[in-house]
């Protein structure tokens, strides 16, 4: 099967221009995930759908970040405007079903961010 | 709230020889337990869970974990390292009930020399 598709893989942009990420889950897969994953640290949650619904968004920082999946397959994650501390790599991962807390979720590569 | 802590920030291992990296977690009722592994400029890949049962979890490329629930901890092991296991391993918790979201540890980079 095809895995999780993200795009671009990297980008570099300044500090107060903005970007967007893009996401296709593997197909079937219900339940979509955003992470930010900063150098040396574990992936950190910043969004979680269920189809075209959103189930946790508690860590989106929602003055700057915003996302949608609004067919309830692909997804875009936007940051305007971006700030230094964003830098970092942005994976989307997709699972089955969100209520299926026992199933593996599937990675994309990311999008590693760099801003000047 | 939920966390991981992965002690190590590096582990080294001799080609051939077993290998260990620890994990251990904090999380309120059972746990679901799950390691990553990620290589250079990629996603993280799925290796085994930790769901109910035998603790003893058999996964992907002869890697394997023991879960102990007194001790709170799932570390992740193999009889015999090979070069290509160098890699970003993480350890990541939920919960089994409610919601939950996954929390990862901060992972640790295992180097296995030839």
């Amino acid at each position: 099967e095809a895995g999780v598709a993200q795009s671009p893989r990297y980008k570099i942009i300044e500090k107060r221009q903005s970007v967007a990420f893009w996401c296709n889950p593997i197909s079937g897969h219900a339940t979509l995930y955003w992470y930010q994953q900063i150098l040396g640290q574990g992936p950190k949650l910043l969004i979680q759908f269920q189809n075209n619904g959103v189930v946790d968004d508690s860590q989106l920082p929602k003055d700057r970040f915003s996302a949608e999946r609004l067919k309830g397959v692909d997804s875009t994650l936007k940051i305007q405007p971006a700030k230094l501390e964003d830098s970092a790599v942005y994976l989307c991962a997709s699972s089955l079903s969100g209520q299926g807390f026992d199933q593996p979720q599937h990675f994309g590569d990311g999008t590693r961010l760099s801003i000047l | 709230a939920q966390s991981v802590a992965q002690p190590e920030d590096q582990v080294n291992v001799a080609e051939g020889n077993p290998l260990t990296v620890k994990c251990t977690y904090s999380v309120s009722g059972n746990p679901y337990l799950f390691w990553y592994v990620q290589y250079p400029n990629r996603g993280l890949q799925f290796l085994l869970k930790y769901i109910t049962g035998d603790n003893l979890v058999k996964g992907s490329y002869g890697f394997e974990a023991e879960f102990n629930k007194s001790q709170t901890s799932f570390h992740l092991k193999k009889p015999s390292a090979l070069v290509s296991d160098s890699a970003l391993y993480f350890c990541a918790v939920r919960a089994n009930s409610g919601y939950s979201t996954l929390t990862f540890g901060k992972g640790t980079m295992l180097l296995v020399s030839p």
